[in-house]
């Protein structure tokens, strides 16, 4: 079964600064992979998604998201974030037998001044 | 763009009482639909999956006696909490997907926060 790991529950970053969370995943085949975020009392809002092609995905809100193979590692990247960043961002991966998404834990980004 | 629409947003209701929570799609014809239910500062977990016109497919551990959902349309799902409790007190989230096989463009409701007092 597919699986999806977060390895950071909650990051701290200044508004200006680059941010990268981290997202591995575990599945047989070549992966369908996404990045979600979800503000408090929300639901998710698709960021990006990988299905093939080139392995660096530009999503919205000014995210990117690089696919790498050989460490099974699907990370978010943002240059520059913004105090509006500040939420919930999960990642996930599409089994292919039967559309689910298998969700990430989830890494709570929180921004200071 | 597609969007989910989802009602209520917010529910309080009565332990012992029944709970209808609706997902729609407001633009796009939905072959399946997936309902969630997150606890906080958690992640999101799979408790089924409807296809229009046919039973949903409920998740290990999910009773379905007790989450009843009805795919009746190519635009709406709902989910039924019967006879809550204040242990099914949780945020639920519904997505949708417009076509069946291939697509992977999941769109999310704004969720239903439910409490039950």
């Amino acid at each position: 079964a597919q699986s999806v790991t977060q390895p950071d529950i909650h990051i701290t970053v200044s508004e200006g600064a680059s941010l990268e969370l981290r997202c591995n995943y575990s599945y047989g085949a070549t992966p369908y992979l996404f990045w979600y975020v979800q503000s408090p009392g929300q639901g998710l809002q698709l960021l990006l998604k990988y299905f093939s092609g080139d392995t660096l995905v530009q999503g919205i809100k000014g995210f990117e998201a690089e696919f790498k193979r050989s460490q099974s590692s699907f990370n978010l990247r943002k240059p520059s974030v913004h105090w509006s960043d500040a939420a919930e961002y999960f990642c996930a991966v599409v089994d292919f037998g039967n559309e689910k998404l298998t969700f990430g834990t989830g890494t709570r980004l929180t921004i200071i001044p | 763009g597609a969007v989910v629409s989802q009602h209520p947003s917010r529910v309080i209701c009565k332990s012992g009482t029944s709970v209808k929570i609706e997902c729609r799609s407001l633009d796009f014809q939905a072959t399946t639909m997936f309902w969630y239910r997150q606890f906080p500062k958690q992640s999101l977990m799979l408790m089924a999956t409807s296809n229009e016109g046919s039973k949903a497919t409920y998740e290990q551990g999910v009773e379905k006696d007790k989450f009843l959902i009805n795919h009746a349309s190519l635009t709406l799902s709902t989910l039924t909490v019967t006879s809550a409790h204040p242990e099914d007190s949780s945020f639920y989230i519904c997505s949708a997907s417009p076509q069946q096989g291939g697509n992977y463009g999941y769109t999310f409701g704004s969720g239903t926060r439910l409490t039950v007092v």
